[in-house]
């Protein structure tokens, strides 16, 4: 079953703007990551973050993460074409066990 | 480093028939997953290895698909007989350990049963 649930379904902005996703979950997690897929390719890891976390930055890439609403945003700042990808949320319940992943966002950036 | 392999990257079949996928993790990548994706969703695991032992297959339709990986380091999927829900692309991710929390993915393989 699918753990998470991301919001909006998909997405279109323009190079420049800021690019928010949002993720839902329905039990308590033990870390939270967001992943990133181009079109016909695998699936590669942004960033993690860990459950007593409330928010972490890497490069162009800020998310929080509120346990209490069992949700996460990813915000991807200054966007480029080439951040044009699936975005998705990925939850595992304990350390060891595997990863459960969302329906994704489709991000589109226009130049 | 190389990343994940897998292989064939596209395959075409007619249902009934049967299908093997082929996985090379990254080297000293302890933990192996399968995932199925089907179009429009987030992969859903199939199978986690760590070495040559079955960590996790609960979600594993074991009626036509199986899965191994003998010698602990590459991994092989097979479905038989194959139904057209199967079409989907596969998966294959690994990491160093079961406590480390990032998975590396290989390109998948996508299959279509008709």
């Amino acid at each position: 079953s699918q753990q998470g649930e991301e919001d909006p379904q998909a997405l279109s902005i323009q190079e420049g703007e800021n690019a928010t996703m949002n993720c839902s979950y329905k039990t308590s997690i033990n870390n939270l990551q967001w992943y990133r897929q181009n079109s016909g390719r695998g699936l590669v890891h942004l960033i993690l973050i860990r459950s007593n976390e409330r928010e972490k930055h890497s490069g162009r890439l800020r998310v929080t993460l509120d346990t209490s609403k069992k949700s996460s945003s990813l915000l991807i700042t200054a966007s480029r074409a080439a951040d044009t990808a699936s975005y998705f949320c990925a939850t595992d319940v304990e350390a060891g066990t595997a990863l459960i992943f969302g329906k994704g966002t489709t991000l589109s950036v226009s130049s | 480093e190389a990343g994940v392999a897998q292989s064939p990257r596209y395959k075409i079949i007619e249902k009934r028939q049967s299908v093997a996928f082929w996985c090379n993790p990254i080297s000293g990548h302890a933990t192996l997953y399968w995932y199925q994706q089907i179009l429009g969703q987030g992969p859903k695991l199939l199978i986690q290895f760590q070495n040559n032992g079955v960590v996790d297959d609960s979600q594993l339709p074991k009626d036509r698909f199986s899965a191994e990986r003998l010698k602990g380091v590459d991994s092989t999927l097979k479905i038989q007989p194959a139904k057209l829900e199967d079409s989907a692309v596969y998966l294959c991710a690994s990491s160093p350990s079961l406590s480390y929390n990032e998975q590396f993915f290989g390109p998948g393989t996508r299959l279509t049963v008709l």
